[in-house]
Parts: structure tokens; C-alpha cells; sequence
């Protein structure tokens, strides 16, 4: 079973932040938290994943909470292109088992 | 990023007969590759671990006489569907683990095969 939980749907204005939250409450002190989109009818994408630091790369930030056991997902300048659905994954780096849940449905609004 | 390849992309079989589908990792090696299956509007159900040079960990509930893995290589897996069925119409992905010492490990996904089963 999936180890996070992702509202279902979210909503954001082209060019505005989008932020997408992910709770992990039962992660592991060896666990990453991955994120992953999927636009439709391809394959997953990667976009970014941590520890326990801020991370930041070409495509977005991720932001952990100091006790882990959530994490922001944030798209600076969202554009069109970034509506898909967002994947928000717990597991050990190395493994790369990766256990989908039924992420973030991410629609970008002109 | 890295790139894995899936073929076909798309692949229409009728009842009974089988589909192999082939995820190479192009540009890198990859010990491990991963099957997954997407019914619409749903999630990737991880299907097997598919391991170079011995036999592939199957999820409970999949049924590996059905789904034959092979990795035969450090670049390439297979997966065959044998005597498809119309239930077995899904969107197939796999993908492939590229390590980077001494931080980053990712998974690549393939772009996925759609296969529709007459």
C-alpha cells in the first residue's frame, strides 16, 4: 500500500506557484520522498526528491517538514504544460521499488 | 535524464494469442528494471522486479506464468503476456534504476505500451 496521502485534484493559474502537498506521517528514517508526474498517456516523470533538506532543481522545490512527516511540492511559474498528475512517493534510495498511490490531479488554468 | 525505451507503444492482439513488449535502458545499465500496469483512470500497480540473470520477483496477485519476465541483459527486459485476454487490455510501463554515486538514485520510465486485446 501506498504510504502517502495527496488530495485528489488541485487547481492553479498559469504563471502562478502551484504547491502540492503530500502527508508521509508513517515515513521511515531511511525513506526518501520522491515525487513523480505522469502526464496523460506517457510515462512517469521525475522531477525531485529528498531527505530531510530543502531540495531544488531546473523544475521545481520540495519542502519537508522538520519532523518529516509531510512535504510541499512547489512549481514556481506553472504553465500549461505542468497539468498531469503528481506523484508523491516514500522509499529507500537504492531500491527504486517505487509504490504509486493515486497522487495529485494538478490542472493549470489559463 | 536517462532514457528508457518501451516497444511497442501501442499493440492491438487478438484473444489468445501472445504479446512480448521489450524496456531498454539506453544509455546507462541497469541491474533492475520494474514492470508496472495502469488500468484508465487509475494509479501504476507495481507487476514484478525483473533482476538480470535470474528470475523476476513478482507482486502478489500477478501471475507469473502469465506474465513472463526475462532480463537478459544489463539494457534490455521483456515482458510477455501470454494468452491475452480483453482484461488484459492496459497500459504497461516499465522502468529502470540508474545510480549515481554517491547521492542520487532514480528511476526512468519508459513511455509505456497501451495494449488492446480483440
Amino acid at each position: 500500500d501506498a504510504k502517502t496521502t495527496q488530495p485528489p485534484s488541485m487547481d492553479c493559474a498559469e504563471g502562478r506557484a502551484a504547491n502540492l502537498p503530500c502527508n508521509h506521517s508513517t515515513i521511515s528514517g531511511n525513506e526518501y520522498v520522491y515525487w513523480y508526474r505522469q502526464i496523460h498517456s506517457q510515462g512517469p516523470q521525475y522531477i525531485i526528491h529528498g531527505l530531510k533538506n530543502n531540495e531544488t532543481n531546473e523544475m521545481a522545490s520540495l519542502i519537508i517538514t522538520e519532523d518529516r512527516k509531510s512535504s510541499t511540492l512547489i512549481l514556481p511559474h506553472a504553465t500549461l504544460r505542468d497539468t498531469a498528475v503528481y506523484y508523491c512517493i516514500v522509499g529507500v534510495q537504492g531500491a527504486q521499488k517505487l509504490v504509486f498511490g493515486q497522487g495529485t490531479r494538478l490542472t493549470i488554468n489559463p | 535524464g536517462a532514457v528508457v525505451s518501451q516497444h511497442p507503444s501501442r499493440v492491438i492482439c487478438k484473444s489468445g494469442t501472445s504479446v512480448k513488449i521489450e524496456c531498454r535502458s539506453l544509455d546507462f545499465q541497469a541491474t533492475t528494471m520494474f514492470w508496472y500496469r495502469q488500468f484508465p483512470k487509475q494509479s501504476l500497480m507495481l507487476m514484478a522486479t525483473s533482476n538480470e540473470g535470474s528470475k523476476a520477483t513478482y507482486e502478489q496477485g500477478v501471475e507469473k506464468d502469465k506474465f513472463l519476465i526475462n532480463h537478459a541483459s544489463l539494457t534490455l527486459s521483456t515482458l510477455t503476456v501470454t494468452s491475452a485476454h480483453p482484461e488484459d487490455s492496459s497500459f504497461y510501463i516499465c522502468s529502470a534504476a540508474l545510480v549515481r554515486w554517491p547521492k542520487n538514485t532514480e528511476a526512468f520510465f519508459g513511455q509505456g505500451t497501451r495494449l488492446t486485446v480483440v
